[in-house]
């Protein structure tokens, strides 16, 4: 199975803290992505990362990538309130046009104002 | 900004009977998913349809299912004979290519009696 799995299951913290989540998988895989979802809510994505990408940035979001440990961490700055909700990891193969894409079970954040 | 509508928002439905969730994805993307989520799990992939044609589908979809794009707009997920157990929150998305940035929407929840 490709299946990432999340550590922290819950999370809770500060507002100015930062958040760590990280995502581990079983398999190999060409991109891992990570998504938010607020509850009852469809999924946001928040990061693409490829498997020859190491690290990359989106505003107060950093995603790192480490095949060889079949792992990746998503690093949230300076948190907000509005950042409570569940993060996703979701890995998956492309291979022409077909993409399964696992996801896993999620952290829960909570930011405390 | 263009986004992935779904209906209902919520359906109701007796044991035995058949249902359609719709969605609209969003107009240039190729690729469209279904995915589940019962309450307080993972999100589980579905199927996955390309160029009019299913690319991916997982175990759970099994014969009870059906997707179809009866035009250039929508995206259905039938569902024949409905069980208690796929009493569940139905997530259509879709993406511009495989493996690519998914955008969902905002799901439909199923309830069945």
């Amino acid at each position: 199975s490709q299946q990432g799995e999340e550590d922290p299951q819950a999370l809770s913290i500060q507002e100015g803290e930062n958040a760590t989540m990280n995502c581990s998988y079983k398999t190999s895989i060409n991109n891992l992505q990570w998504y938010r979802q607020n509850s009852g809510r469809g999924l946001v994505h928040l990061i693409l990362i490829r498997s020859n990408e190491r690290e990359k940035h989106s505003g107060r979001l950093r995603v790192t990538l480490d095949t060889s440990k079949k792992s990746s961490s998503l690093l949230i700055t300076a948190s907000r309130a509005a950042d409570t909700a569940s993060y996703f990891c979701a890995t998956g193969w492309t291979s022409g046009g077909s993409y399964i894409p696992t996801f896993g079970r999620g952290t829960s954040l909570i930011v405390h104002p | 900004e263009p986004e992935v509508t779904q209906t209902p928002s919520h359906q109701v439905t007796q044991m035995g009977q058949e249902v359609i969730l719709r969605c609209v994805p969003i107009s240039n993307h190729l690729y469209f998913y279904w995915y589940r989520q019962i309450l307080g799990q993972k999100v589980e992939f579905l199927v996955s349809f390309y160029n009019n044609e299913i690319s991916e589908k997982s175990e759970i979809f099994d014969d009870q299912f059906s997707v179809e794009r009866p035009d250039g707009s929508n995206f259905t997920l039938k569902i024949r004979s409905t069980k208690l157990e796929d009493s569940a929150m139905y997530f259509c998305a879709s993406s511009e290519d495989a493996g690519g940035e998914q955008y969902f929407g905002p799901g439909t929840r199923l309830t069945v009696t």
